[in-house]
């Protein structure tokens, strides 16, 4: 089977940083990505990592252990527009379809 | 970057009538298409994978049945839930890889909420 383990909330202010985990298990893999999505809108793309270490993008970093089957999302200078779920997703086979962690929710607080 | 609509964003409908909702890739051609479905604070679970020219591929316990998946041209992919139950109210999204794009990055489209009376 297949699973992605990840916190269901974080609850953080603004201007901290937070840390979202991801450990997976898959029948395959090819790489970790990283998705955003605000209530009612669609999940749009943050990082992904295919080879171990850390990929930086702004304010967001995310890292990759394959040999742990683990991950993590990176968010600092957090802000209030920065509340959304956060989804770890698995890259299983080479077709590009996605299987979605449960979600993490994040909450900023002032 | 590329541009996924889907259509129609809201729909209800009663019990036992049949629902298509439509994907287009708007700037891209899509030679494969992925439907979710996600429930109230839930993952997005993978429903099938969507071929252009092809059968669609279903993951395990998704009905095929139920759930046709026509992907007729390379930008347009549709999603038709037959004989709809209540049950079956959900938001619907389908997404797509572009060619070039990274390789973990889906464009997903508005998604498409389905009520079922």
């Amino acid at each position: 089977g297949q699973s992605l383990e990840q916190p269901s909330e974080v609850t953080a202010v603004e201007g901290a940083i937070v840390q979202i985990n991801c450990t997976y298990q898959t029948s395959g893999f090819y790489g970790l990505s990283w998705y955003q999505q605000h209530d009612g809108g669609a999940p749009t793309f943050l990082s992904y990592n295919a080879l171990d270490g850390l990929e930086e993008t702004g304010r967001f970093s995310s890292f990759l252990s394959r040999s742990d089957s683990y991950g993590y999302l990176l968010l600092q200078e957090l802000q209030m527009k920065d509340s959304a779920s956060y989804f770890c997703a698995v890259r299983s086979s080479n077709t590009g379809k996605l299987i979605f962690g449960q979600g993490t929710t994040l909450q900023v607080k002032p | 970057g590329a541009v996924v609509s889907q259509h129609p964003s809201w729909v209800i409908c009663k019990s036992g009538t049949s629902v298509k909702i439509e994907c287009r890739s708007l700037d891209f051609q899509a030679t494969t298409m992925f439907w979710y479905r996600q429930f109230p604070k839930q993952s997005l679970m993978l429903m099938a994978t969507s071929n252009e020219g092809s059968k669609a591929t279903y993951e395990q316990g998704v009905e095929k049945d139920k759930f046709l998946i026509n992907h007729a041209s390379l930008t347009l992919s549709t999603l038709t839930v037959t004989s709809a139950h209540p049950e079956d109210s959900s938001f619907y999204i389908c997404s797509a890889t572009q060619f070039g794009s990274t390789p973990g990055e889906l464009f997903f489209g508005e998604g498409s909420r389905l009520t079922v009376l």
